[in-house]
């Protein structure tokens, strides 16, 4: 089956820094990739996703994402932290011919310095 | 569109009682799932539905739990007969019928499960 690994449990940064949260994932079909945020006592927030096409995703709230298949990577990342970007992110795949069987990773906590 | 909603969205209660939670998903989505997370993780799949049909239940967590979706709309989690280890908070979401690449789920806010 597939899945995914996300690298850093606990990412800091500081305001107007770079943000990159890694995720690495495994499928023996080509995977959907998608990246969810969620904040504290709430439920999951689509960020972004990608299924064909274009490598290179962009998200709400300045996010993206590029699908490199050689390195079967999706990793997440945003120009310029802002702090109402600390939450939890995770990763999660699913596979056309399995699209219900949604994996997810066990997330990475982002905080933002002032 | 109102989103998926989950009620309630706190539960507290004793070992050793039942206990229900209801999801509504998005009213034109065929497509419910239920998720268990523990804190520190990500979602873990219990069930799925395309409307009334449940289309994956192997992977409910024991046969204490069960899920109903009646009607194709709304569904329930009922878990039995409580244990400390089912403390969580549990996820509904909802999908789109529509073919093709990868739908997303819409995730409601979740019922925080804890057991005394």
């Amino acid at each position: 089956a597939q899945s995914v690994t996300q690298l850093g449990s606990h990412v800091s940064v500081s305001e107007g820094a770079l943000v990159l949260l890694r995720c690495n994932y495994s499928s023996s079909v080509p995977p959907y990739l998608f990246w969810y945020v969620q904040y504290p006592n709430q439920g999951l927030q689509l960020l972004l996703k990608y299924t064909t096409g274009a490598t290179l995703v962009k998200g709400i709230n300045g996010f993206e994402a590029e699908f490199k298949k050689s390195e079967t990577s999706f990793h997440l990342t945003k120009p310029s932290a802002h702090m109402s970007d600390a939450a939890e992110y995770f990763c999660a795949v699913t596979t056309r011919g399995n699209n219900n069987d949604m994996r997810f990773g066990a997330g990475t906590r982002l905080t933002v310095k002032p | 569109d109102t989103g998926v909603s989950q009620d309630p969205r706190h539960k507290i209660t004793k070992r050793g009682q039942n206990v229900t939670f209801r999801c509504d998903p998005i009213s034109e989505h065929n497509r419910l799932y239920w998720y268990r997370q523990t804190l520190g993780q990500g979602p873990e799949f219990l069930t799925y539905f395309q409307n009334e049909a449940q289309l994956e239940k192997s992977r409910l967590l024991s046969d204490r739990f069960s899920a109903e979706r009646p009607k194709g709309s709304f569904s329930t989690l009922e878990i039995q007969r409580t244990e400390q280890g089912d403390s969580a908070m549990y996820l509904c979401a909802s999908s789109s019928p529509l073919q093709g690449a990868g739908q997303p789920q819409h995730f409601g806010d979740g019922t925080r499960l804890s057991i005394l």
